[in-house]
């Protein structure tokens, strides 16, 4: 399988608690976006990565959270001091930047419940 | 700052019912535009980009078409296995990285 893999799936946690999730992109893609996505809502971008510089992130992306992308392969989005509010799916993607293909493709996603 | 805008919200069909769904944006100097098709519990999964307007793409039941302020997703006779949320998304008009400003999407439910 080639596609975008997110780990862990489903992620139960109680508030007040750290959680990281990790995102392996499509091999060749130089590009690495994380998102995330409430119920009924479309995705909101978080941040995104070139390779292992981190060149953008949003102001929904508050100091409790952090990503890294070392090696400019796989990436993790780490959430520190939990709360109800985070309580989202996450979503990774990944796209070659290349000419003007911008098409980003997105793994499955790992659902974060904060109890 | 960028918008975008889906509607309907809600579209049942019955099985073969052809309709369109629309999406309209905000942003001027259109670098693309992304049709993304979402399953519940699932990421999206990506189905078409239009560059300019006038352009079209079809994949099956689907075909995708631009103008210069908006984009319509036309479902023709559709199955109950097009039963999906349907997003539209752009990117920035300036800036590298192509981050992507998502509409909240349009839920299409196809029934027998």
């Amino acid at each position: 399988d080639t596609g975008v893999s997110q780990d862990p799936r489903h992620k139960i946690t109680k508030r007040g608690q750290n959680v990281t999730f990790r995102c392996d992109p499509i091999s060749e893609h130089n590009r690495l976006y994380w998102y995330r996505q409430t119920l009924g809502q479309g995705p909101e971008f978080l941040t995104y990565f070139q390779n292992e510089a981190q060149l953008e992130k949003s102001r929904l992306l508050s100091d409790r959270f952090s990503a890294e992308r070392p090696k400019g392969s796989f990436s993790t989005l780490e959430i520190q001091r939990t709360e109800q509010g985070d309580s989202a799916m996450y979503l990774c993607a990944s796209s070659l930047a290349r000419d003007t293909t911008y098409e980003q493709y997105f793994g499955p996603g790992t659902r974060l419940t904060v109890t | 700052e960028d918008q975008v805008t889906q509607s309907p919200e809600a579209l049942r069909l019955q099985e073969g019912e052809s309709s369109s769904l629309n999406c309209s944006y905000t942003v001027s100097g259109l670098r693309g535009l992304f049709w993304y098709r979402q399953d519940p519990g699932k990421g999206p999964e990506f189905l078409f980009t239009l560059y300019s307007a006038g352009e079209e793409k079809e994949k099956e039941r689907l075909k995708a078409t631009l103008t210069k302020k908006e984009s319509f997703l036309h479902i023709t006779a559709p199955k109950p296995e097009d039963s999906a949320t349907y997003l539209c998304a752009v990117p920035p008009r300036t800036g590298g990285g192509n981050k992507l400003t998502f509409g909240t999407g349009t839920q299409l439910k196809v029934e027998l």
